[in-house]
Formats: C-alpha cells, sequence, structure tokens
C-alpha cells in the first residue's frame, strides 16, 4: 500500500465551484506540504502543515486554503476554482526538525478548472 | 533570477551514453541538496542526495561545488528506462525541511 495517498486522481470542474483535494499518510510523520506543479515552472509550494493544527503559506496561497485537523491528514480546498488553477497537485510528507530533509509525495490530482 | 536553474533540455541520447547535468541555485546558505527524479505524470521520488565530497550510487555521480553553485548529476551507460526528469532540490533551512526544486531537465535515452 502506498504511504502517501491523494484522492481524487483526477477532477474536472467548472469555475467558481469549491474543490476539496484530501491527503493521507502512513508515514508517522508529522510535517505535511501542498505543491503545485505546471509546465515549465516546477513545483511549487502552496501550503505547510508541521503539526496538526499548525498552518503556514506557502509561496502560492492565494485562493487557497488547507486544514490539518490529525497528523495522518492534510487537505486542500480551492473555495472558488478558476481556470489558472488547472494544475497537478501534489501532496508530501517529511520527518520533523533536526531530520533528513527528504519529502515523499503522493501519487498527484490532476485538477482541470473549466 | 529563480532560486534553483536547471536547462529544461530535452536530453536525447542513445542506449549506453553518458550524460550530465548541471543545476546552479542562488541562495549561498543553501545546505542540502537533492536529485529527484520524475517519470511522467507521476510523482518526484528521491533519486540521491549530493554531498560536499562527492558521492556515487551504481551508474550515478552527483558533485556539489559550493563556491560556484552548482550541483551535477552525471549518468553513465544510460539505459531506456533512465529517460525521465531529473529535478535537483536544494533544503535552504534545515531546521525547516523546506525544499526548493528546480523546474527539472528532461532526458529520452534512445535504442
Amino acid at each position: 500500500d502506498a504511504d502517501v495517498t491523494q484522492t481524487p486522481r483526477n477532477r474536472i470542474t467548472k469555475t467558481g465551484k469549491r474543490i476539496m483535494l484530501e491527503c493521507s499518510q502512513t508515514k508517522g510523520h508529522d510535517r505535511m506540504y501542498w505543491y503545485r506543479q505546471d509546465p515549465g515552472l516546477g513545483l511549487r509550494l502552496i501550503y505547510y502543515s508541521f503539526d496538526v493544527k499548525d498552518i503556514n503559506k506557502g509561496e502560492i496561497s492565494d485562493g487557497y486554503s488547507v486544514s490539518r485537523q490529525a497528523q495522518a491528514k492534510f487537505s486542500l480546498s480551492l473555495e472558488s476554482a478558476i481556470p489558472n488553477q488547472t494544475a497537478l497537485y501534489f501532496c508530501a510528507t517529511s520527518e520533523g526538525s533536526g531530520t533528513r530533509p527528504e519529502q515523499f509525495f503522493g501519487p498527484g490530482t490532476r485538477l482541470t478548472v473549466l | 533570477r529563480k532560486e534553483v536553474e536547471q536547462d529544461p533540455g530535452p536530453f536525447n541520447v542513445p542506449e549506453g551514453a553518458t550524460v550530465a547535468f548541471n543545476c546552479t541555485y542562488s541562495n549561498s546558505a543553501s545546505q542540502s541538496f537533492f536529485w529527484y527524479r520524475q517519470d511522467c505524470r507521476k510523482e518526484p521520488k528521491l533519486l540521491m542526495s549530493v554531498y560536499s565530497s562527492g558521492n556515487e550510487d551504481g551508474r550515478f555521480t552527483a558533485q556539489l561545488n559550493r563556491a560556484s553553485q552548482y550541483i551535477s548529476l552525471l549518468i553513465r551507460d544510460s539505459k531506456l528506462s533512465d529517460s525521465a526528469t531529473y529535478l535537483c532540490v536544494v533544503n535552504v533551512n534545515n531546521a525547516g525541511n523546506m525544499l526548493t526544486f528546480g523546474g527539472g531537465t528532461r532526458l529520452m535515452v534512445k535504442p
């Protein structure tokens, strides 16, 4: 079984709709991250969380919100989706402070906003 | 200027060739360095860490030049299965475990 899972894997929606992407992990990691990937731009950090209820903005947080209600779960919401939020979204996890910074990624969610 | 810059490629090489990718980073306070591999439409996965003295893992060799702020990845005896995008990744703040990703270099190994 995958250590980091994301649902849904693919989603097509319309402009203005509210969308939630879910991420779950069984690695026991404290830290979780949401990235988006666009062609030619690489991975850009949206939000990250170092512990339950801890939320921090990343490079491109506008138009997104997150929730970390449990160690194993980190959800990303688009309150009112717009076409330029069409992208591949990845969730990632890592261990806590003072440990290896390696991040482990989920399989991604391909989101299309029409 | 991007914090981590890579030539996007693609690098088209025949099987058995040796190929090298470079990556430059802008923040001199960067402390940890990695190469990740990403297959088409899949998630990035750690290929190898990059140590100051250079390190090798089978056909893959990574080098770090702190003075010039660049990292390299050398692949010897390329295989078809090496075709992927290689992401250069830098950690500036060890305490925060935050990673900054380059845009990736695409490699295509042809028969």
